[in-house]
């Protein structure tokens, strides 16, 4: 079974472009997580969909946004990028909100 | 502030010694989950015990869940150098009438040769 895939893995952007991660969970899981993981922070929930709704949403500015097709594959967004929004950004899939999580390598996100 | 709190923040170890690792939560669960990062990849799913659990194995692995507490504890045994990353505690929270899944800041564990 495949697991979860995200992509790019890396990314440059400059500030006050936007840029968009793409994830692909294993197959079957409907529900995926989203987080935002920075050296001084930690590992910050951004938001979760489910069967193509989002569910939860974290403390994040509207600049970052998301959403999930039919097919489970979901995206997110940032718009207005900021330095402070370089990060590790992670995606997780499970068969339910706060079930056991299955991770991808995660996409690491410099702003310059 | 977040759900878990793990302690300590750094931990560094001889090979071959066991590495405790303590969380602690703040609101009632259902589950306490453990993860391993390594560096700046993605994370690794450990073990999961139930409330009404109060220790499980995973061969090396060994957790351990207070509930009176509110903390858990993961001991790796017999420990070696590929045991080297940071390890998560992940507790859920109900937020606006939905379930997530809430991580601690980490511990990070570094086994010397």
């Amino acid at each position: 079974k495949a697991g979860v895939t995200q992509t790019p893995r890396y990314l440059i952007k400059t500030r006050g472009q936007q840029v968009t991660l793409s994830c692909s969970p294993i197959s079957g899981h409907r529900s995926v997580s989203w987080y935002q993981q920075t050296p001084g922070q930690g590992l910050q929930f951004l938001f979760e969909y489910f069967s193509e709704t989002q569910r939860n949403k974290g403390n994040f500015p509207g600049r970052f946004s998301g959403r999930q097709f039919s097919n489970s594959r979901s995206e997110m967004n940032v718009s207005t990028l900021e330095l402070g929004d370089s990060a590790l950004y992670l995606c997780a899939s499970s068969l339910m909100a706060a079930g056991k999580a299955f991770f991808g390598q995660g996409t690491r996100l410099t702003v310059v | 502030s977040q759900q878990g709190e793990e302690d300590p923040q750094a931990l560094s170890i001889q090979e071959g010694e066991n590495a405790t690792m303590n969380c602690s939560y703040k609101t009632s669960i259902n589950n306490l989950q453990w993860y391993r990062q390594n560096s700046g990849r993605g994370l690794v799913h450990l073990i999961l015990i139930r409330s009404n659990e109060r220790e499980k194995h995973s061969g090396r692995l060994r957790v351990t869940l207070d509930t009176s507490k509110k903390s858990s504890s993961l001991l790796i045994t017999a420990s070696r150098a590929a045991d080297t990353a940071s390890y998560f505690c992940a507790t859920e929270a109900l937020i606006q009438g939905a379930q997530k899944l809430v991580f601690g800041q980490g511990t990070r564990l570094t086994i010397n040769p």
